[in-house]
């Protein structure tokens, strides 16, 4: 089993809809959680960081179910620009080193 | 906000050929850095960390005689890809950590290597 799980999509959508992303990890003993933004042929860049309370940043909200080992990531009034790649981020099993282990990714086109 | 660089963004070779990466952080120190790989519609693959002053961990089934790391100051760690192969050809990119006990990584723009 992988140790990041997420659906690949593609999701396509129009304009102002409302999509969310799923992801599921492996390790119970994971600590920090992230969303990443990946543009095509890009660096990933931090959207935003998974709370245990959940967390909102203007459109996007992230929730954090630890019991189901459960991450969500939710775009409401999707525009044009958030058209990428989605990567569900999730701290690697050797906390030592503070490594990260990437999920490989959702892809979202948001259709005019 | 912490900025990484990475130099040549792009790499042609020819195979048997080594090719050098450097990653820098420009306006923090690093003491660790991150490299990763990624094949097209892949996830980034983390490939090793590297420690300044200190041998790099490599993950498991990555050849640590053939991506040399070195971490030789707090700002800048180099991967060099020693006898590249066209299945070497990939985006390499680099991260880099700001404070030691914090998960968030700032990363590089990415190098695209293609070896011929």
């Amino acid at each position: 089993r992988k140790e990041v799980e997420q659906d690949p999509g593609p999701f396509n959508v129009p304009e102002g809809a409302t999509v969310a992303f799923n992801c599921t990890y492996s390790n119970s003993a994971s600590q920090s959680f992230f969303w990443y933004r990946q543009d095509c042929r890009k660096e990933p860049k931090l959207l935003m960081s998974v709370y245990s309370s959940g967390n909102e940043d203007g459109r996007f909200t992230a929730q954090l179910n630890r019991a189901s080992q459960y991450i969500s990531l939710l775009i409401r009034d999707s525009k044009l620009s958030d058209s990428a790649t989605y990567l569900c981020v999730v701290n690697a099993r050797d906390t030592g080193r503070r490594a990260l282990t990437f999920g490989s990714g959702t892809r979202l086109q948001v259709q005019p | 906000g912490a900025v990484v660089s990475q130099h040549p963004s792009w790499v042609i070779c020819k195979s048997g050929t080594s090719v050098k990466i450097e990653c820098r952080s420009l306006d923090f120190q690093a003491t660790t850095m991150f490299w990763y790989r990624q094949f097209p519609k892949q996830s980034l693959m983390l490939m090793a960390t590297s420690n300044e002053g200190s041998k790099a961990t490599y993950e498991q089934g990555v050849e640590k005689d053939k991506f040399l790391i070195n971490h030789a100051s707090l700002t800048l760690s180099t991967l060099t890809v020693t006898s590249a192969h066209p299945e070497d050809s990939s985006f390499y990119i680099c991260s880099a950590r700001d404070r030691p006990t914090s998960y968030e990584q700032y990363f590089g723009p990415g190098t695209r290597l293609t070896v011929t």
